[in-house]
């Protein structure tokens, strides 16, 4: 059982480019979940899903997109990348929303330089 | 705007002593707290939850307090391990627009063997 898979691991980008994040998970849960953790913060809700097809903003969405096309995928799209998306990313998934415990991915730590 | 306070960034404790590790909260419609323990270069793992319907959660060497009046809650564990060391998140939910979890910075504890 793999939990929740996140890939990659490490990842720099230039400015202006772009990338996917990508997250799938094994446990069959309907609710997945984008964070971002910067240095010495809480982790900050970017988007999330409750279901394929249905995708909701979190925290702080801006410049971000995803998509849910599958239970299993909730990849994470970055446009036009900043310095301020230098942060380490993590997907989670659970099986309700409201207080359930969320299984949370490894971690992808992004630089964009 | 936080709305779950860590106000200590650290701790660190002798082994074997006792861990308290505090979390404060100011939205009212919070009901339901989650500790998280998170390692180096790990995704945060689920620790233990109470619901506000309870003041104490015990799970093994740790217990969780919830002062509600205070909007307070506690993280003890007892007896403290070096394996304890690690960055431990406190994160709230409620209801509707609060359902999702919202975290706090986290405190990274220490403890020496």
């Amino acid at each position: 059982n793999a939990g929740v898979t996140q890939t990659p691991k490490f990842r720099i980008l230039k400015i202006g480019q772009s990338m996917t994040l990508q997250c799938t998970q094994d446990m069959n849960h309907n609710y997945m979940y984008w964070y971002r953790q910067d240095p010495g913060m809480g982790l900050k809700l970017i988007y999330y899903s409750v279901g394929a097809g249905i995708t909701d903003k979190g925290e702080v969405p801006n410049g971000y997109n995803v998509s849910r096309s599958t239970t299993e995928d909730f990849p994470l799209r970055l446009e036009l990348a900043a310095p301020s998306q230098t942060s380490v990313y993590f997907c989670a998934s659970s099986y309700g929303i409201r207080g359930t415990e969320a299984f949370f991915g490894q971690g992808t730590r992004l630089t964009v330089v | 705007d936080q709305q779950v306070k860590q106000n200590s960034p650290s701790l660190s404790v002798q082994e074997g002593r006792i861990s308290i590790l505090n979390c404060d909260y100011t939205n009212s419609m919070f009901d339901y707290f989650l500790w998280y323990k998170k390692y180096p270069a790990e995704g945060p793992t689920f620790l233990i939850s109470i619901s506000s319907i309870k003041d104490k959660n015990e799970d093994g060497r740790f217990t969780v307090f919830l002062n509600k009046s205070a909007k307070h809650l506690s993280l003890h564990i007892v007896p403290s391990q070096p394996g304890d060391s690690a960055v431990y998140f406190c994160a709230a939910s409620g209801t509707g627009a609060n359902s999702k979890l919202t975290f706090g910075k986290g405190i990274t504890l220490s403890v020496r063997p």
